[in-house]
């Protein structure tokens, strides 16, 4: 099945920098690559994410980007502030047989934004 | 207000005894699923559904059941064979096919007293 890799597992920056996260994924088939914001107590929210064909998908401060060929993903985050600070997951979809897929997780980043 | 529901918030849980988590979603969707969340370890995959009536196992099922009886509902019981089952656990559901996301519900912390 697919494995899913994700660094680091904290991350400090000062506020206005940027940050970046990093996975890496073993299935070839892996076609759909999301990203996922925790607060503290909190669900999972879909902040950003992008397909196989595609190799950079920006949305205001937030940008992903993909290497197929390397099997990797990123999140870059800039212009960090406060409301940043949580804990981020990246996922690969596993196509399923009937059409469905499933998400295999890393194991999340801890970003702290700090003053 | 279209979304999916977990509950209870908190659930506590004797020693020996199973307790079962309840999962509504209100979006219409095929799929569902059920993750565990441990520090440091990321969500685990427990079981999944892409259709009423059938579920598979996901990566950690020992110790755990589920039933698909309506679209809406994906009820998870907690054996009493799951040997850790202190953790987070979250519900999602999503549109079937493979480049969908998941929307989560807000999970249900279970805790072995």
């Amino acid at each position: 099945g697919e494995n899913v890799e994700q660094h680091p597992s904290t991350l400090s920056v000062q506020e206005g920098d940027s940050a970046v996260i990093k996975c890496t994924y073993s299935d070839s088939a892996s076609n759909y690559f999301p990203w996922y914001k925790q607060e503290l107590g909190k669900r999972p929210q879909l902040i950003i994410d992008i397909r196989s064909n595609v190799g950079e998908k920006k949305d205001q401060r937030i940008a992903v980007t993909l290497n197929k060929t390397a099997k990797h993903f990123s999140l870059h985050i800039t212009e960090t502030q406060p409301e940043d600070s949580a804990v981020y997951f990246c996922a690969a979809s596993d196509p399923l047989t009937g059409g469905g897929n499933k998400l295999t997780f890393g194991t999340g980043t801890q970003l702290k934004v700090e003053l | 207000d279209g979304g999916i529901t977990q509950s209870p918030k908190y659930l506590f849980r004797k020693e020996g005894q199973n307790v079962t988590l309840s999962c509504e979603q209100n979006l219409n969707h095929d799929a569902m699923y059920w993750y565990r969340q441990d520090p440091g370890q990321g969500l685990r995959l427990i079981y999944y559904s892409q259709i009423v009536n059938d579920f598979q196992k996901g990566d950690i099922a020992e110790g755990y059941s589920v039933s698909r009886e309506k679209k809406e509902s994906f009820p998870l019981t907690v054996t009493s064979a799951q040997k850790n089952p202190t953790a987070f656990y979250l519900c999602a559901s999503s549109i079937r096919g493979s480049n969908y996301g998941y929307t989560f519900g807000s999970g249900t912390r279970l805790t072995v007293v």
